[in-house]
């Protein structure tokens, strides 16, 4: 069976900082991923999402970038955070199909 | 421009009565609908989805009703139970690249013991 991980679980890092979240699917091949995030309160809001190894599209321009240098990896990253990057980071992946499954989420709270 | 439209943002039901969670939607174009439980700092649960070519799709205690002349879908759970309690997303997809889900804001479904 497919299974989705994420890592940190939750994550506290100043302003200005670096940063990097990473998400794994085990159990499929070439699956989409994508990379959302919750702010407090509100919905899910689609960041990038990825069809195959190194293409990556992006939905919301920002202080965010991602990467996938593996078929099942996707990488979130940021050069410098801002207080506006901090909510609830999700991976999900997809095959063949529309509906996503989700991984467990990171916390990040950017201070 | 909120594609998908989630206006209740919360519903308190009595146990064992049903719950019915709506959803609008402004983009033709969509073809697929789906139905999201998620409980806090956990990531969404896929619940049951339905196609533009059906109105009613049932799986259990759940059903979901599509009204495409009104741009409107209904989650409709029977019997509700406390466990149900979690904030309910609806998204919608259409044809294109990596079919990108456009999700609505979320409402949190209370279910009073």
């Amino acid at each position: 069976s497919q299974t989705i991980h994420q890592w940190p679980a939750t994550l506290v890092q100043p302003v200005g900082s670096p940063l990097s979240l990473e998400c794994t699917v085990e159990g499929t091949s070439n699956p989409n991923l994508y990379w959302y995030r919750q702010a407090a309160g509100r919905g899910l809001q689609l960041l990038f999402y990825s069809v195959g190894i190194g293409q990556i599209s992006s939905e919301v321009p920002q202080n965010l970038s991602a990467s996938r240098p593996q078929d099942r990896q996707f990488i979130l990253s940021s050069k410098k955070l801002l207080l506006s990057d901090s909510g609830f980071y999700l991976c999900a992946w997809s095959v063949s199909t529309s509906t996503q499954y989700f991984g467990p989420g990171t916390r990040l709270t950017v201070l | 421009d909120q594609q998908v439209k989630q206006n209740s943002p919360s519903l308190s039901v009595q146990e064992g009565r049903i719950s019915i969670l709506n959803c609008d939607y402004t983009n033709s174009m969509f073809d697929y609908f789906l139905w999201y439980k998620k409980y806090p700092a956990e990531g969404p649960t896929f619940l049951i989805s339905i196609s533009s070519i059906k109105d009613k799709n049932e799986d259990g205690r759940f059903t979901v009703f599509l009204n495409k002349s009104a741009k409107h879908l209904s989650l409709h759970i029977v019997p509700s139970q406390p466990g149900d309690s979690a904030v309910y997303f609806c998204a919608a997809t259409r044809r294109g690249s990596a079919r990108q889900l456009t999700f609505g804001s979320g409402t949190q479904l209370t279910v009073l013991p």
